[in-house]
């Protein structure tokens, strides 16, 4: 399967503390976004990361990319009970506009 | 904009009926997916569109299984005849697309909830 993996599956934290999840990948790529799904909604574009960038930030969120690794990591600053959703990576897939999703990371912030 | 829109938002049906499910994109937007997500199977693209045309159906299951998009604001999914297994949340997403020089950044819309009994 090209699907990439997350890890953790599941995080639960407390409201102010940094939540951290990881995603891997098979192939190479050109750009690796990281999607939130809230309960009984579709997915929502975070935040996107190109090939030649190895940090990006965007308000509360740190995405970092390591292509030697095909791996990368989502940290979520100060977390706060809306932030509670499941977290996709995507990456896309070559002379396709498809994209590959992860395997998800549910996250649980309790106030 | 609206956003993508899906409809029905809920859809409970009887084993052996036919189901369509119904998509409209982003305006402007050239490129339409089409995803089933289970909690066993996660998230699965069944098929996509580029300028309407169908590009990868790879991931439709099976013959039961049959989209089309006439043109570029509507698409549609179907399933004759449904089974139990076909239960799920289809989830309809649209980007820019290559051709437009976008980062393949997709938009889902809320999805349809399909319960076949």
């Amino acid at each position: 399967s090209q699907q990439g993996e997350e890890d953790p599956q599941a995080l639960s934290i407390q409201e102010g503390e940094n939540a951290t999840m990881n995603c891997s990948y098979k192939t190479s790529i050109n750009n690796l976004q990281w999607y939130r799904q809230n309960s009984g909604r579709g997915l929502v574009h975070l935040i996107l990361i190109r090939s030649n960038e190895r940090e990006k930030h965007s308000g509360r969120l740190r995405v970092t990319l390591d292509t030697s690794k095909k791996s990368s990591s989502l940290l979520i600053t100060a977390s706060r009970a809306a932030d509670t959703a499941s977290y996709f990576c995507a990456t896309d897939a070559r002379n396709t506009d498809k994209l590959i999703f992860g395997t998800g990371t549910r996250l649980q912030v309790f106030p | 904009d609206a956003g993508v829109i899906q409809s029905p938002r809920h859809e409970v049906t009887e084993m052996g009926q036919e189901v369509t499910l119904r998509c409209k994109p982003i305006s402007g937007h050239n490129s339409l997916f089409w995803y089933r997500q289970t909690m066993m199977r996660g998230l699965e693209l069944l098929i996509y569109f580029n300028n309407n045309v169908p590009i990868d159906d790879s991931g439709m299951p099976e013959d039961r299984f049959s989209a089309k998009m006439p043109n570029a604001s509507f698409s549609t999914l179907k399933i004759q005849p449904s089974e139990p297994r076909d239960s799920a949340v289809y989830f309809c997403a649209s980007s820019l697309g290559r051709i437009s020089g976008g980062a393949h950044i997709q938009y889902f819309g809320a999805g349809t909830r399909l319960s076949v009994l």
